[in-house]
Order: structure tokens, then C-alpha cells, then sequence
């Protein structure tokens, strides 16, 4: 009965690689979100959509693509990884776009890029 | 732009102590606080929150303070035990439109035996 999951847990992988990560949650929420947590602990959206629409989109560099295929899944890929990709990234969903509700974290998907 | 400050970035009580984490916001249109606890290799789970319309509220040992003229809100541990030993964030969002939750950068919260 996990409420919010993500695939896989742990990715190692080489500079300019391609990799994707995966979250789905069952909760029936309408927004979900990307956030990264680099090695300090700093935790920042990096993008939320809305019943499939990309409502927040931060400064990222073009080489993070997320895809919502559906309400319940939002996928990150990103091209060509740097060493400074290297971080925990967390899938979230909420209720409502609209604030106030509780953002509900997957367990995290440590990258390492070396 | 949006800014929510923290502090301490750590904090060492004894076991049966209070500790006190505190946050200030830039964003005087910010109405929802909520605070995150982040044990070591786990997600961020929702503790407590308050919203702009309340000044304290409370959940067994745990307290929150809101300050809405000062910009500052602070969260309460009574009572610490060394199940509380984990990293704090507190946040701050605007509730209404397409807002984001700002985040503090966490404290380190060490409870000894």
C-alpha cells in the first residue's frame, strides 16, 4: 500500500549517460512534483505538474525532461549527466495545486555520476 | 525573491530536553507552514503545519509558533527523545495559484541518551 514510489533506488552511472527515474503514486492526487536534495540537504522543486500539465518549471537546464503520462506517474530524464547531477531526487504528490495540502515524499532515488 | 531562513543548523539536546527550531520568511503572502522531518536515508514526512490564520498550534509534543508581523515562525519539541534525532525543514507556501513550497535549509537535530 506504498503511497508514493519511485524506481529505482539507487542509480550509478557515467558522465554524458542518459537516465530516467520513475514515480507513480496511488493516492489519487492531481499534482506531483520533482525535487532535488543535493549533498548539503538543500531541497528544491525542480518541476510540478497538474492533472498532466506542467505548472512549475524551475531553472533547470534543459538536459531534465519531465512526462506525465497520467495523473498518477511523473518521470524525470536527463541527458548528458554532469557530476554535479549527483543528488537524492524525491517524487511528491498533493492533493491540489493550489497550496495548503500535504506534499506526501517517495523514498528518494539516489544518483551518483561519476 | 523567495527566502526562508533557519536556524540553528544543528542542535545537540540532551534526551528529556526541548529543542526550539526557527524559520523567517521574505514572502509577506505566504499563509501555509509547514514542517518536514527527514530521518537519515528517508523521505521528508509532514510533522505539523499552521496556516496564517492561527498563531500556535499543537500535537502532543510538538508545537508551532507563527508570528505574521515578524515574519517568523518556530517549531517546539518537548520532552526530546532519541526517536527525534533527525533533520527539520520548515517551509513556507502561498496558498492560491500555482505555488511552490520554499524550503529552509533544515537543522540537524541530535538528541543524547
Amino acid at each position: 500500500d506504498t503511497a508514493v514510489s519511485q524506481t529505482p533506488k539507487y542509480l550509478v552511472t557515467q558522465m554524458g549517460n542518459d537516465k530516467s527515474i520513475k514515480c507513480e503514486q496511488n493516492l489519487g492526487h492531481d499534482t506531483m512534483y520533482w525535487y532535488k536534495q543535493d549533498s548539503k540537504k538543500f531541497l528544491k522543486i525542480m518541476f510540478s505538474y497538474n492533472n498532466k500539465e506542467l505548472i512549475i518549471n524551475e531553472t533547470v537546464p534543459n538536459r531534465f525532461s519531465p512526462k506525465s503520462p497520467d495523473k498518477a506517474h511523473l518521470n524525470l530524464h536527463i541527458n548528458s549527466l554532469e557530476l554535479g547531477d549527483s543528488a537524492v531526487y524525491f517524487c511528491a504528490s498533493s492533493q491540489d495545486y493550489q497550496g495548503g495540502y500535504e506534499q506526501y515524499f517517495g523514498p528518494g532515488t539516489r544518483l551518483t555520476v561519476t | 525573491g523567495e527566502n526562508v531562513e533557519q536556524h540553528p543548523s544543528t542542535l545537540s539536546v540532551q534526551e528529556g530536553d526541548s529543542a526550539v527550531i526557527k524559520c523567517t520568511y521574505s514572502d509577506s503572502a505566504s499563509n501555509y507552514f509547514p514542517w518536514y522531518k527527514q530521518e537519515l536515508g528517508k523521505r521528508p514526512q509532514l510533522i505539523i503545519d499552521i496556516r496564517s490564520n492561527v498563531g500556535e498550534k499543537k500535537d502532543q509534543r510538538i508545537a508551532v509558533t507563527l508570528n505574521k508581523t515578524a515574519k517568523h515562525f518556530s517549531l517546539h519539541i518537548t520532552e526530546t527523545q532519541p526517536e527525534d534525532s533527525a533533520v527539520y525543514f520548515c517551509a513556507t507556501q502561498f496558498s492560491g495559484g500555482y505555488n511552490k513550497l520554499i524550503f529552509g535549509a533544515g537543522t540537524r537535530l541530535a538528541v543524547h541518551p
